[in-house]
């Protein structure tokens, strides 16, 4: 089945240390998007990629770093310098940037 | 980031009621999207609205995409506890033709 994969579900860090989270698409969507949820807020844009190679920030990317090498996979790292990195995770894509979105299942960090 | 205002932000219904629920924006938007969010796991597409004054439904519910561009109405009808979970709406468009989110409803059903 096509889908959006999320992993780990859950992830556990130690303030100081970066980690990375892995997404991973077999729908051949052109776009990928990492967004951050906290509660009793909406969804909020941290990095996204229309194609290979290329990516743009969102409206939260300081902290943040991504990668595109490949079509199916846009792994986000959460570096040191995310001052409030606790929150969930998700990982969305898209045949084109006007396209709904499709969710993965979030990986929900927490940072002590 | 802007944000859609959405209402209202909680509501505790009984199974068999009709819920309503909307996003309104200052901007105008090419395309309307409901999500649910079930705990724990990423939102899913609900429907999804491209026209101004279209009305779709899928099963129980059914959205609106506003005559002014800059609002839309979900409606399920009939609740029952599965429909509990969070709605988020979302509006696309502009210059950037960036996807703006709503803060969500959260709708308990009680059997």
């Amino acid at each position: 089945d096509g889908g959006i994969t999320q992993s780990p579900k859950y992830l556990f860090r130690k303030e100081g240390q970066n980690v990375t989270l892995s997404c991973e698409q077999n729908l051949n969507h052109d776009a990928m998007y990492w967004y951050r949820q906290d509660p009793g807020q909406g969804l909020r844009l941290i990095y996204y990629s229309q194609i290979v190679n290329d990516f743009q920030k969102g409206d939260i990317a300081e902290g943040y770093s991504v990668s595109r090498e490949k079509k199916e996979s846009f792994p986000l790292t959460v570096t040191s310098a995310q001052k409030n990195p606790t929150a969930f995770y998700l990982c969305a894509s898209s045949t084109s940037r006007a396209s709904p979105l499709h969710f993965g299942n979030g990986t929900r960090l927490t940072v002590t | 980031g802007q944000q859609l205002n959405q209402s209202p932000q909680s509501m505790f219904i009984q199974e068999g009621e009709d819920v309503s629920m909307n996003c309104t924006s200052s901007s105008i938007f090419n395309t309307w999207l409901w999500y649910k969010q079930e705990p724990g796991e990423g939102p899913v597409l609900l429907i999804a609205l491209y026209k101004a004054g279209e009305l779709t439904s899928n099963g129980r519910l059914t959205a609106q995409f506003g005559i002014t561009r800059k609002d839309s109405f979900l409606n399920i009808s009939a609740s029952i506890p599965s429909d509990v979970g969070i709605y988020f709406c979302a509006g696309q468009g502009g210059a950037t033709n960036k996807l703006i989110f709503g803060t969500g409803t959260l709708l308990a059903v009680q059997p």
